[in-house]
């Protein structure tokens, strides 16, 4: 239980073009998303929290206009970069709070995707 | 902002072995989680301390916790080559949905 899908694995782009990621949880429902950012060999720098049918909250130096979340259902978050360039290569990682169901103390632990690795040519 | 800082940056052991990371975190926790990413893939959770805990183990795992010193350590025992990868630790300030802040990583080798 408490799989978190994310698609694509990997995307190129040309410089100027959107993307867009998505991360479902599969398997149960997150009301709370976060989305990470990670350069090579660095640590996961967190981008903006992502709430089910609210605007998300936004980290300090990220750009909500560049960064579009929205979590518009109870198991699936969309990262949408505008008009991405080349300092927007990254690794992106979405992640969900576990279900906290009975019997199983999971609701403080995240479950992660795969990552996204983005490309801008 | 970042948080957590693992010590050593990368750790090179022959199988067999065991490998100690080390974390130290600035502020007040809930618990401190430790989790392990190979190359380019996702993270894994493998084991959650509380604030009120000072040991946990988990297989082949054991954690400590001083909350006095804001640190912590991660053993793994008898490693394995599929041990290879990095390992980050990542604090919670309280038990809502708030976001983990992560370390820098330990980026541990494991040679068979």
């Amino acid at each position: 239980g408490a799989v978190v899908s994310q698609h694509p694995s990997w995307v190129i782009c040309k410089s100027g073009t959107s993307v867009k990621i998505e991360c479902r949880s599969l398997d149960f429902q997150a009301t709370t998303m976060f989305w990470y950012r990670q350069f090579p060999k660095q640590s996961l720098m967190l981008m903006a929290t992502s709430n089910e049918g609210s605007k998300a909250t936004y980290e300090q130096g990220v750009e909500k206009d560049k960064f579009l979340i929205n979590h518009a259902s109870l198991t699936l978050s969309t990262l949408t970069v505008t008009s991405a360039h080349p300092e927007d290569s990254s690794f992106y990682i979405c992640s969900a709070k576990g279900p906290g169901t009975s019997g199983r103390s999971t609701k403080n632990i995240q479950y992660f995707g795969a990552g996204t690795r983005l490309s801008v040519l | 902002s970042q948080q957590g800082e693992e010590d050593p940056q990368a750790l090179s052991i022959q199988e067999g072995e065991n490998a100690t990371m080390n974390c130290s975190y600035k502020t007040s926790i809930n618990n401190l989680q430790w989790y392990r990413q190979n190359s380019g893939r996702g993270l894994v959770h493998l084991i959650l301390i509380r604030s009120n805990e000072r040991e946990k183990h988990s297989g082949r795992l054991r954690v400590t916790l001083d909350t006095s010193k804001k640190s912590s350590s991660l053993l793994i025992t008898a490693s394995r080559a599929a041990d290879t990868a990095s390992y980050f630790c990542a604090t919670a300030r309280n038990s809502g949905n708030t976001p983990l802040v992560f370390g820098k990583g330990t980026r541990l080798s494991v040679i068979a």
